[in-house]
Parts: C-alpha cells; sequence; structure tokens
C-alpha cells in the first residue's frame, strides 16, 4: 500500500539553526499536508500544498510541493525552542480526494537554546 | 469552536476491561476519524465516519475493537477486553472534507 518515507528521524539543533526535513511516497499524490504535534497534543495542520512546484510560506516555515509529486520540503528558518516537537507529512490515501489521510512517521525535532 | 474534543485525557486499566474512548467532533464536519499512535507505528488510521455511517474500518486490529456514532456530535472507540499491547495514544479528528483538525488525544495504558 501507500506509505510515505520521512527523514530525518530526528534531528537535534541549534536555536537560530535552519531546519530542512522532507518526504518522498512511491506514488503519486495531488495534495501534500504538514503538520506538528507539540508534545502531549494532537497533530495541527502547518501547511497545505496542492500543486506540483508549489513553494507556500507560514511564518519562518516553508514547504514545497516536488516537481515529480512524489516528494515534499519543509524548511524552518532561524529555529527557536518552540519548534520543538514532531514534524508528519501527509496525503490523501489512495492517492485521491482529501477524505482519508496517510501519515509518514515524522521528524522529530529538538531544538536547544 | 472549541475544537474536537477527546475524554478522557488519560486512562490506565487492568487487561480484561473494556475501555470507552469518547470524541465530540467539531459542529459540521462530515468526517470523522479515528487514529492510534505509538512510537513503533506512528499514526495508523483504524476507523473513519462519513455522516455518521463507517466507511472503512480496516484499520480496526481485530473484533476487540468496535466503533459508533449514533449521531453528528458525538463517536466512541471501545475496547473489549483490553490487552497491554493496546498501549498508545488514541487521537480522533474530524473534517469538513479537507484538512483535519486533532483532539488532544487519549494516552491509554493498559496493565
Amino acid at each position: 500500500g501507500q506509505q510515505l518515507n520521512q527523514s530525518p528521524q530526528s534531528m537535534f539543533i541549534q536555536e537560530g539553526e535552519d531546519v530542512s526535513m522532507n518526504c518522498t511516497s512511491s506514488s503519486i499524490f495531488n495534495t501534500w499536508l504538514w503538520y506538528k504535534q507539540d508534545p502531549g497534543e494532537g497533530p495541527v495542520l502547518l501547511i497545505a500544498l496542492y500543486k506540483a512546484g508549489e513553494l507556500t510560506s507560514n511564518g519562518r516555515l516553508t514547504a514545497q510541493f516536488g516537481i515529480t509529486r512524489k516528494d515534499s520540503f519543509l524548511n524552518i528558518s532561524a529555529s527557536i525552542p518552540s519548534d520543538v516537537g514532531i514534524y508528519f507529512c501527509a496525503g490523501p490515501n489512495y492517492g485521491g480526494s482529501q477524505g482519508n489521510l496517510i501519515f509518514g512517521k515524522g521528524t522529530k525535532l529538538s531544538v536547544k537554546p | 469552536d472549541a475544537g474536537v474534543i477527546q475524554s478522557p485525557r488519560h486512562e490506565v486499566t487492568e487487561m480484561g476491561q473494556e475501555v470507552t474512548l469518547r470524541c465530540k467532533p467539531i459542529s459540521g464536519h462530515d468526517y470523522l476519524f479515528w487514529y492510534r499512535q505509538t512510537m513503533m507505528r506512528g499514526l495508523e488510521l483504524l476507523i473513519y465516519f462519513n455522516n455518521n455511517v463507517p466507511i472503512d474500518d480496516s484499520g480496526m486490529p481485530e473484533d476487540r475493537f468496535s466503533a459508533k456514532m449514533p449521531n453528528a456530535s458525538f463517536s466512541t472507540l471501545k475496547i473489549q477486553p483490553s490487552e497491554p499491547r493496546d498501549s498508545a495514544v488514541y487521537f480522533c479528528a474530524s473534517s469538513p472534507g479537507y484538512g483535519y483538525t486533532f483532539g488532544s488525544g487519549t494516552r491509554l495504558t493498559v496493565v
């Protein structure tokens, strides 16, 4: 079945550094979503991407929908301690409409002040 | 809007006991999803409903798990009998058809 592979699994960075993470799939997606999960909470939607090549920003976060439609990237600039959490990519199941999402296993981000 | 409300936040129970997790979705959202999160397997979809009707329950691990949505504002996930391997965080999420809103989860520990 469909799977989303995220890398890296975890990152330990210094406050102020930039962060890059990515998500790949063996199948094509029409939509890519990036979520963040704070400790003890549910995931929260950060950015949604709907078109191949699309580059979208949300504050210090920038995400890109890969040209091949099989990957997506999330960058965080000038990280701060509250960026700590797990970042998930997600896409529609069966590569179709967005009734049902599948999630990657996440990238766990730790930020040292 | 109060968001998706789950209860309880934490549940500790003994093996063999029945456990019921509850969810109140956001009003007007037609879809409701139950996910389970563990370190090993990440977020797994258990079941989802559209307009209170179960659409896909293929992720429900076995017959010990059941879910209901008697009306648009309430859903339950029941485990009977519970086993230690059911220990996980269970999330409910609702959606108007695009983008999910997750609840804060129920952390279940079966001892």
